[in-house]
């Protein structure tokens, strides 16, 4: 299968700091990639897809000055997390489908993001 | 009603057993329908993709779908302590359609 890879997997910050998570596509190119949050025991739930070359597009409820997004290449998606809080605090995880036309998306490992 | 339905368990089973899951939907465009396994604080894995009615068979992975009663089913035989993870179906209309995700199932597989 595909592979994505996401970095960093870890990262533990202070309130009010910015912190930016990288999606890549290692062995494909994704012209659309996907961002989810996932809170403990329960399913992902998608953020935002993000747009090779043009802007990304939010999901209901998901404020887009505090999540940015950019799709800088065909392999790369980047989110940044700004002026972060503790309710910030999650697992994002990024997925990039195949160019397959099958909609089957393959998953970056996630960041663990704690915020302090 | 979610569009997705699954429930969450935790389903607990002995080695070697036979496991069921199971998701159902309401939306008739869904036409793709995959599993994912994921294992505690790890990305989801694709384990299983079907695009029509029937069964598909990997291993000891089947994954049947039946779009006349919107029903998808996984069945893992053997099962092993390491197939002990949560499962999650997922479904789309296609057309590089978002997926609609199914809450997960915590499975876990006992020696």
């Amino acid at each position: 299968g595909a592979v994505v890879s996401q970095h960093p997997s870890r990262v533990i910050c202070k309130s009010g700091t910015s912190v930016k998570i990288e999606c890549r596509s290692l062995d494909f190119q994704a012209t659309t990639m996907f961002w989810y949050r996932q809170f403990p025991k329960k399913s992902l739930m998608l953020m935002a897809t993000s747009n090779e070359g043009s802007k990304a597009t939010y999901e209901q409820g998901v404020e887009k000055d505090k999540f940015l997004i950019n799709h800088a290449s065909l392999t790369l998606s980047t989110l940044t997390v700004t002026s972060a809080h503790p309710e910030d605090s999650s697992f994002y995880i990024c997925s990039a489908p195949t160019t397959s036309g099958r909609d089957e998306q393959f998953f970056g490992p996630g960041t663990r993001l704690t915020v302090l | 009603q979610k569009e997705v339905e699954q429930d969450p368990g935790p389903l607990s089973v002995p080695e070697g057993a036979i496991v069921s899951l199971n998701c159902t939907y309401s939306n008739s465009a869904f036409q793709y329908f995959m599993w994912y396994r994921q294992y505690s604080r790890k990305g989801p894995e694709l384990l299983m993709y079907t695009y029509s009615s029937g069964n598909k068979e990997d291993g000891r992975f089947t994954a049947q779908v039946d779009k006349s009663s919107k029903y998808i089913s996984l069945f893992i035989r053997d099962s092993q302590p390491s197939d002990s993870a949560t499962y999650l179906c997922a479904m789309s209309a296609g057309g590089g359609n978002k997926l609609t995700f199914g809450t997960g199932t915590q499975l876990k597989v006992e020696l």
